[in-house]
């Protein structure tokens, strides 16, 4: 199936830098929503996104809705060690047979040092 | 947010077994659940979308004789991996939303690894 490409695929940063990451699709979304999974667990939602050029923020996370509707970056700001985990992207749109349907990136691994 | 568990959080079957896994929403009606599966360092793959009383709905490739699906509550669907092989084997999540179409949030359950020998 499709997925979205998704950069970096993964990342090694010392605790307090910035970290970004980004989605891109060569199909438009209605919907942009950025999940963190920790080992063996499943995706919890950080943010979603919801129009295009929107910019929301869940304290230290920031994400934007790309105005072409075929991207999204998320950001985290002075990063600590529970930052860890594989962050993925995933892109939903409202209308066709995908309707309701979530396409994934193939996510970032973030990897933090004290 | 809203709750949803799986069971079991891990199983170990011999080739050419049946294994049933459990998706309940707890605090909320899932009139749309969603099966995934994702392989070691993979995204997660969608097989399939169940609404509450109706046939899953499952995407290209993914046979439906094999992954069983029945939602036949509003908080609870099952998927069955008949015959397992060990090419089975891998990390099967559920989401559940509130909405139809599944387009409201999903909410993801912790997932099942199954391990086929």
């Amino acid at each position: 199936g499709q997925q979205l490409n998704q950069n970096p695929q993964s990342m090694f940063i010392q605790e307090g830098e910035d970290v970004s990451m980004n989605c891109t699709s060569s199909s438009i979304f209605n919907t942009w929503l950025w999940y963190k999974q920790d080992p063996g667990e499943g995706p919890v939602l950080l943010i979603a996104l919801y129009k295009a050029g929107e910019l929301t923020s869940n304290g230290r996370l920031t994400a934007q809705f790309g105005i072409t509707r075929k991207d999204s970056f998320l950001n985290i700001s002075a990063s600590i060690p529970s930052d860890v985990g594989i962050y993925f992207c995933a892109g939903q749109r409202a209308g066709g047979t995908s309707y309701g349907k979530l396409t994934f990136g193939q996510g970032t691994i973030l990897t933090v040092h004290p | 947010g809203a709750v949803v568990s799986q069971h079991p959080s891990r199983v170990i079957c011999k080739s050419g077994t049946s294994v049933k896994i459990e998706c309940r929403s707890l605090d909320f009606q899932a009139t749309t659940m969603f099966w995934y599966r994702q392989f070691p360092k993979q995204s997660l793959m969608l097989m399939a979308t169940s609404n509450e009383g109706s046939k899953a709905t499952y995407e290209q490739g993914v046979e439906k004789d094999k992954f069983l699906i029945n939602h036949a509550s509003l908080t609870l669907s099952t998927l069955t991996v008949t015959s397992a092989h060990p090419e089975d084997s891998s990390f099967y999540i559920c989401s559940a939303s509130p909405d139809v179409k599944g387009t409201d949030t999903q909410y993801f359950g912790p997932g099942t690894r199954l391990t086929v020998l």
